[in-house]
């Protein structure tokens, strides 16, 4: 199973751009790239999945290389409410769903 | 539509009693996987279902813990002999099929006392 290894956490101000890049150097062919967001006391809500190159949806957009080895959550002109954990996740599903301690974003004002 | 659901949202218990914890998947979402996660750490991986069967029960951390799905939806973790650190958030997801996006319920939170 592909580990991941992403920054225990982060700061920024309402506003800023946010970028968690998270490091998945043995990740598999068939592997997919997901990120998921926690906050306290909730299950962890899916983000956005990609497999290459650039994903963008309404939350957020993905950025993997072409070598896959790492990939890089952007979320745009975060806000207080962003205030979460982001967990990197790589694998083809079912069983290969490891989630490592994620990143705890706290956004300031 | 409706979500992933899970009752009780919390359960506390006393050491070594048995507890039943239920996941109510969206409707026609075949995979349902369960998860524990603890105070500051990522969910860790327990079991999935892709329909009535257990297809991956390696995260189970002893045979004090069950979980069935008998239809093919609703599924119930069991823990029998409840211990202090069995204390924890059990969270449940499904999915569409195998392969696709996990959806998380809100969990139970499990306190043995």
């Amino acid at each position: 199973l592909a580990k991941t290894t992403q920054p225990i956490s982060m700061d920024s101000y309402e506003g800023q751009e946010v970028n968690i890049t998270c490091s998945h150097n043995n990740i598999a062919t068939n592997d997919y790239i997901t990120w998921y967001q926690q906050f306290p006391s909730q299950g962890p809500r899916f983000i956005i999945q990609g497999y290459k190159t650039k994903v963008t949806n309404e939350v957020a957009s993905l950025f993997i290389p072409a070598d896959r080895k790492s990939s890089t959550l952007s979320l745009p002109r975060v806000s207080l409410s962003d205030t979460a954990v982001y967990y990197c996740l790589v694998g083809d599903f079912g069983n290969d769903m490891r989630f490592g301690a994620g990143t705890r974003l706290t956004v300031k004002p | 539509g409706a979500g992933v659901s899970q009752t009780p949202s919390n359960k506390v218990t006393e050491k070594g009693k048995y507890v039943e914890l239920r996941c109510d998947p969206i409707s026609g979402h075949t995979a349902l996987y369960w998860y524990r996660q603890s105070l500051g750490q990522g969910p860790e991986f327990l079991i999935y279902f892709q329909g009535t069967g257990a297809a991956d029960d390696s995260g189970l951390p002893n045979d004090r813990f069950f979980a069935v799905r008998p239809e093919g939806s609703v599924s119930t973790l069991k823990i029998q002999r409840t211990e202090r650190g069995d204390s924890a958030m059990y969270l449940c997801a499904s999915s569409l099929n195998l392969a696709d996006t996990q959806y998380f319920g809100p969990g139970t939170r499990l306190t043995v006392l």
